[in-house]
Formats: structure tokens, C-alpha cells, sequence
């Protein structure tokens, strides 16, 4: 059974500061999501990462596939009041049936 | 582009009665998902089907819990009897799976149930 480690599982933190969210397998994925959730609405994709040691940025958030696709890593640089929800990663097996592995989530607060 | 379109948004009822919630999804799509979301155990995945045929099921909970297809445009979940343990947030999605994989699942916004 493949699984995802999502770590932390809760962060609070001022406005301004930077962050990083992990995620580990022991299992190869052939790539790698990304999704935040807001209250109320369901998870919306931020990023899909490909390849092995792939970095890919999106404004304040920067996203890595680890080398050997089994990990990722998002970092939030200068976090604002609205970044704040849930962050989880969803690894795509190599089976390709559609089916996502999903972490268990990170809930991100940002105080101002 | 109309997204994924879950129906009703919130279910309040009495243990023991029949909850059925409904799916609508993209247009185009040929893998449809569901999954209950509780703080205790995030995100699960329940069913899925590809092109309306169910593909994995090992993550109902239960004989109670039952999920159809009958064509590309619908689905429901249905509970019966419903227990209060099944109270949680009920998400539908829908994905559009190729050869080159990587799509992303597109999720309604969910069915928030409660079963007093």
C-alpha cells in the first residue's frame, strides 16, 4: 500500500514569515500534486511536479519534486493572512488509473 | 465552465434514515471519485469509477454504503441505514485520465452531513 507522509499537520504562524511543508513516501510516484483547500469549497490544484528534482514556483510558493520521486517539499516565503487553509499532496501512482494518493494534510494559519 | 456539482450542500437527519447525495461531473470527464473528509482521518477515498464502471471500491466502509454510476453525467452515493459515525464532509470528483496521466481531480464543494 502506497502512502504519504504530511508533515506538519498544523502550523501557525505571523504574517511575514516563511515555511516549508513536507511530504514523504517510500514509494515512487510518476508525479506529484499539490492542492489547497479553503473552508467551505474543495481542494483546488496549485501544481503538478513531473520530474525527479523538478522546482516549480508559483508567486510566494515554491514547490520540489525530491530526486528520486518519493518526497516534495512546498516552501511559502513571506506568508500573507490569505494563504492560510489546508495544504495536501496527492502522489499519482505509476499505474496511471487516475486513482490519487493523498497525504493527510497540513492546516496553515497565518496571523496578522 | 460549470464544475463539479454536488447536491444537496448540507444534510442534517436522524440516524437510521436513507441519505443520498448526488453528483454532477465536468462535462468530458471519464473518472469520477468520491471521498469523506473528517479532521480525524482527512481525506479518504471511498469509490472510483472509470468511464461509469466501478474500478475500486475497497474504501466504502461498509455494506450500508452503496455508489452508482448510471451514466457519465450523474452519480450518487447513498447511505442506508445512516449512523451517527458517518456524520463527516462528502467530497465528489472528477478527472479526465489519458494515457499521459498527471491530470488533476476537480472537487465539488462537498456535502457537509450530519446524522444525529
Amino acid at each position: 500500500t502506497q502512502l504519504l507522509e504530511q508533515s506538519p499537520q498544523f502550523l501557525s504562524i505571523q504574517e511575514g514569515e516563511n515555511l516549508t511543508v513536507y511530504c514523504n513516501s517510500s514509494s515512487v510516484f510518476s508525479s506529484l500534486q499539490w492542492y489547497r483547500q479553503e473552508p467551505g469549497e474543495g481542494p483546488v490544484l496549485l501544481v503538478t511536479v513531473v520530474t525527479g528534482g523538478e522546482v516549480k514556483k508559483l508567486k510566494r510558493l515554491t514547490f520540489q519534486f525530491g530526486d528520486a520521486r518519493k518526497d516534495s517539499s512546498l516552501h511559502i516565503t513571506a506568508a500573507q493572512t490569505g494563504d492560510t487553509g489546508l495544504y495536501l499532496c496527492a502522489g499519482v501512482p505509476s499505474s496511471n488509473t487516475g486513482k490519487l494518493i493523498f497525504g493527510q494534510g497540513t492546516t496553515l494559519q497565518v496571523k496578522p | 465552465d460549470a464544475g463539479v456539482i454536488q447536491s444537496p450542500r448540507h444534510e442534517v437527519t436522524e440516524m437510521g434514515q436513507e441519505v443520498t447525495l448526488r453528483c454532477k461531473p465536468i462535462s468530458g470527464h471519464n473518472s469520477l471519485f468520491w471521498y469523506r473528509q473528517t479532521m480525524m482521518r482527512g481525506l479518504e477515498l471511498l469509490i472510483y469509477f472509470n468511464n461509469n464502471v466501478p474500478i475500486d471500491d475497497s474504501g466504502m466502509p461498509e455494506d450500508r454504503f452503496s455508489a452508482k454510476m448510471p451514466n457519465a453525467s450523474f452519480s450518487t452515493l447513498k447511505i442506508q441505514p445512516s449512523e451517527p459515525r458517518d456524520s463527516a464532509v462528502y467530497f465528489c470528483a472528477s478527472s479526465l485520465i489519458t494515457i499521459w496521466g498527471n491530470q488533476p481531480q476537480h472537487f465539488g464543494d462537498g456535502t457537509r452531513l450530519s446524522i444525529l
